[in-house]
């Protein structure tokens, strides 16, 4: 298994610009989470779906973040527009339900200019 | 609500120095707890987890935690430490329900000179 699969690695984009992250979850885990880390406020759990749906996003800064999971091996998270503060690295994890292994991508280090 | 608090920051240490990090966590329920480990510019991995039994889980590379239910803490430990662990520690708490999220603490950054 390749583990679980983020694009871009890195983005660098301007303030205002639209961007968005992917992730592919490992193949039968059905739990799917957005993390957030930076250096102010360490990792944050921005959203998590289980078996495609929304559970909670409790954790979304604001509206301009919006996440989608279309189907069970795809997710997407948005920010538009995008602001420097924006600036982090975005790791998505996934899991079984009723698991506890999780397993995280490589992240995406983004940063808006 | 859940959460997790890490209380040293940033750790120095000499190689051969022993370790210890601390954890406590705010959980009205049963937990499952997790030590991670982020080695500089990689994702996180896991160091080990807790989830019942033995209060006194050994992960990989040499580390150990114990779980001390009456102190809601789950220290991590290593005896004797390398340069090649130095790293970011999180430690992190789940409940036991199927769909409970895993929450993080703000992590130790850990520098060890050889």
């Amino acid at each position: 298994d390749a583990g679980v699969i983020q694009s871009p690695r890195h983005e660098v984009t301007e303030m205002g610009q639209e961007v968005t992250l992917r992730c592919k979850p490992i193949s039968g885990h059905n739990s799917l989470f957005w993390y957030r880390q930076t250096m102010m406020r360490g990792l944050e759990l921005l959203i998590y779906f289980n078996n495609n749906v929304p559970i909670d996003d409790s954790g979304m800064p604001e509206d301009r973040f919006s996440a989608k999971m279309p189907n069970a091996s795809f997710s997407t998270l948005k920010i538009q527009p995008s602001e420097p503060r924006d600036s982090a690295v975005y790791f998505c994890a996934s899991k079984q339900t009723g698991a506890f292994s999780y397993t995280f991508g490589s992240g995406t280090r983004l940063t808006v200019v | 609500a859940q959460s997790v608090s890490q209380h040293n920051h940033h750790v120095i240490l000499s190689e051969a120095a022993s370790l210890e990090l601390g954890c406590n966590y705010s959980y009205g329920g049963t937990v499952n707890l997790f030590w991670y480990v982020q080695y500089p510019g990689q994702h996180l991995q896991l160091l080990l987890k807790y989830f019942s039994g033995d209060p006194l889980v050994k992960g990989i590379k040499g580390f150990e935690a114990e779980f001390i239910k009456s102190k809601f803490s789950f220290n991590l430990r290593k005896p004797s430490v390398q340069w090649s662990d130095t790293a970011e520690y999180f430690c992190a708490v789940t409940g036991s329900g199927g769909y409970n999220k895993l929450i993080f603490g703000a992590g130790t950054r850990l520098a060890v000179h050889p």
